[in-house]
């Protein structure tokens, strides 16, 4: 158990709907990441927030938002779903801003869009 | 950010120590070396991080030669349950991270 924890852990929706994944960090962690995995694509880095604030950007998409709230917990939302969408989501925590310090994943969100 | 190659696929049999090797031939004088295993439906796990000559854990070492243009993961007497993806990742301390496809390590009975 790494200690961060991500709700739903499965979440089934349609094409064009709306979602909201949810990620606790490892008690005393700032930095929160967030990462798309699907099966051509290999583990893609989107977002990183450290203590509130956006630290560095990846692949996101315009249709994926983020942030991360004053207790340290984020939510990534993804809107105008598409079918590609269909992904596991990861969330990661780390205790500094740098992203090559040791990360502690949580254990997913399987999304499946219809 | 440095472009990493390692192996697709490899694999071994329960028992042997099995060595993955991870070129990174434009790797900055600020870059760490890290590995992570991700097994199939999990989230990646650090296994070790190494900036240069040896690094030893309880789960692995990590081996760098003095020109730091490659890396060697090494794990000992592997077990079936050591089947997973290995990813090798080069940057410095605020670098984006990239994982790239992994090597994907089979272990045989």
């Amino acid at each position: 158990d790494s200690g961060v924890t991500q709700t739903p852990k499965h979440l089934i929706t349609a094409t064009g709907q709306r979602v909201t994944l949810r990620c606790s960090p490892r008690s005393g962690d700032l930095s929160v990441y967030w990462y798309q995995q699907s099966l051509d694509q290999g583990l893609q880095f989107l977002i990183q927030y450290y203590n509130g604030e956006e630290r560095a950007k990846g692949n996101i998409l315009e249709r994926f938002s983020a942030q991360q709230f004053p207790d340290l917990h984020s939510e990534l939302n993804l809107s105008s779903l598409e079918l590609g969408d269909s992904a596991l989501y990861f969330c990661a925590s780390s205790a500094t801003s740098g992203s090559m310090n040791e990360q502690f994943f949580g254990p997913g969100t399987r999304l499946t869009v219809l | 950010l440095a472009k990493t190659t390692q192996p697709i696929s490899m694999d071994s049999y329960e028992g042997q120590e099995v060595n993955i090797t991870c070129s990174h031939n434009n790797i900055a004088t600020n870059d760490y070396i890290t590995w992570y295993q991700q097994f199939p439906s999990q989230g990646p796990r650090f296994i070790i991080q190494g900036y240069k000559t040896k690094v030893t854990n309880e789960v692995a070492s990590l081996f760098i030669p003095a020109d730091r243009k490659s890396s060697t993961l090494s794990l000992p007497r592997v077990s079936l349950s050591d089947t997973a993806v290995y990813y090798c990742l080069v940057g410095d301390r605020d670098d984006k991270i990239i994982f790239g496809k992994g090597t994907r390590l089979h272990i045989l009975p």
